[in-house]
């Protein structure tokens, strides 16, 4: 059983520049949630895709946007890149199901903006 | 607001046994989960509580009272490897079902 998988494992720019992550969710699950993390904090949540839209946002510019796709991998990118931006990018699988829909955890991407 | 407190470090010896609490705002509260996070790692879930009482899982038990909005998670038998930050995360129905607000985490730290 295939857990979260996330693309790249780190990736390095420089400020303004643009940058996409990718997530391959949990065999079976339908909802995936993107969190950023910087080193010392909780993870924040961004945003959150449902049958292909963007179903929840947290406080985060619109320079963060998302996409799922049908088979239910999700996108995250971020434009004009900012040294704030660095942090750890996990993305969460679950199921639709209003009783626990645990979110399970991808590895996370590393970016690291300079 | 959605604060959520738990403590920053936490240090305990192997073979002990420790809890680490976490408070939170009772309002529309929708559940609550723990978290286990190695350094440089994802979190990793550990329990889910949505009523009250004690939830038990092997060395690791998770409590929820919610007219108090507390929870704690309680390791038993520490070893090495329970050395971690553990994250207590809220859903709360009048900021999204889905929505987890996560605690900064506490770093938990075993000596032998």
């Amino acid at each position: 059983d295939a857990g979260v998988t996330q693309s790249p494992t780190h990736l390095i720019k420089t400020r303004g520049q643009q940058v996409t992550l990718r997530c391959s969710p949990k065999s079976g699950h339908d909802t995936v949630s993107w969190y950023q993390q910087a080193l010392g904090q909780g993870p924040q949540f961004i945003f959150q895709y449902y049958e292909e839209e963007e179903r929840q946002r947290g406080n985060f510019p619109d320079r963060f946007s998302g996409h799922q796709f049908p088979n239910y991998s999700s996108e995250l990118n971020v434009n004009a890149l900012l040294l704030g931006d660095s942090a750890l990018y996990l993305c969460a699988s679950s199921l639709e199901d209003r009783g626990s829909d645990t979110q399970y955890f991808g590895p996370g991407t590393r970016l690291t903006v300079l | 607001g959605q604060n959520i407190d738990q403590p920053t470090e936490m240090t305990a010896t192997e073979g002990a046994i420790v809890q680490i609490n976490c408070t939170y705002q009772t309002s529309g509260f929708n559940g609550l989960f723990w978290y286990q996070q190695h350094a440089g790692e994802a979190p990793t879930f550990l329990s889910y509580n949505v009523l009250d009482g004690l939830e038990e899982k092997g060395r690791f038990s998770s409590f929820l009272s919610r007219s108090k909005g507390y929870s704690y998670l309680l390791l038993k038998e520490l070893q090495m490897k329970d050395s971690a930050s553990y994250l207590c995360a809220v859903r709360w129905e009048n900021t999204g079902f889905q929505k987890l607000v996560f605690g900064t985490g506490t770093r938990l730290l075993v000596s032998p």
